[in-house]
């Protein structure tokens, strides 16, 4: 089975410059997380989707981030205009389905560096 | 709001002994509780999970005890191996407002040869 997927692997980008994130979720999981991990801390939740619409968003900076999971399955995560605190690694995981507690499984992560 | 808390923030262990990992968490609600193993740069990977309608469960040399009056639950490791040494989160899932899974800090964990 393929794993979550996620793109770019790195990117750096000096402040008030615009980013954007891209996760492939595993196929057919239902629900679609986005979490910040900040080094040295854990994953901290921004946005969670189930299918395409939005579960849980009370942790997104709304006035930078923005989040959409148009069709149901890949989802893009914008950052803009970027900050200087916003340097971290941003992961997106999936899972079946969100009601159940099923396992969440992580891709990669995308390491940001704001300069 | 939800809070998880993680102690201690660093463990090292001499290879063989046994490593013990406690989280507390603040949401009564919370019926789902997760094990995360991260590796340097590598993505969170779960290692062991429990349901709040269990009070243990265990996996070879990992196991996970969830003490739902006292609101912690703590994670054992047996027979430590120096390819036991990362970070390991715990995590909370709450009901309260949403499923939200909420993540400790972090526990580093070094296993000495």
């Amino acid at each position: 089975e393929a794993g979550v997927a996620q793109s770019p692997r790195y990117k750096i980008i000096e402040k008030r410059q615009s980013v954007a994130f891209w996760c492939n979720p595993i196929s057919g999981h239902a629900t679609l997380y986005w979490y910040q991990q900040i080094l040295g801390q854990g994953p901290k939740l921004l946005i969670q989707f189930q299918n395409n619409g939005v579960v849980d968003d009370s942790q997104l900076p709304k006035d930078r981030f923005s989040a959409e999971r148009l069709k149901g399955v890949d989802s893009t995560l914008k950052i803009q205009p970027a900050k200087l605190e916003d340097s971290a690694v941003y992961l997106c995981a999936s899972s079946l389905d969100w009601t159940v507690g099923e396992t969440q499984y992580f891709g990669p992560g995308t390491r940001l560096l704001v300069l | 709001g939800e809070n998880v808390e993680q102690h201690p923030s660093t463990l090292s262990v001499q290879e063989g002994d046994s490593a013990v990992i406690k989280c507390t968490y603040s949401d009564s609600a919370s019926n789902y509780f997760p094990w995360y193993k991260q590796e340097l740069g590598k993505r969170p990977q779960l290692i062991i999970d429990i349901r709040s309608n269990v009070g243990e469960k265990k996996d070879q040399r990992i196991a996970v005890t969830l003490n739902k009056t006292a609101k912690h639950f703590s994670l054992h490791i047996t027979e430590t191996q120096p390819e036991d040494s990362a970070v390991y989160f715990c995590a909370a899932r709450t009901n309260t407002g949403g499923f939200k899974t909420i993540f400790g800090a972090g526990t580093r964990l070094f296993v000495k040869a």
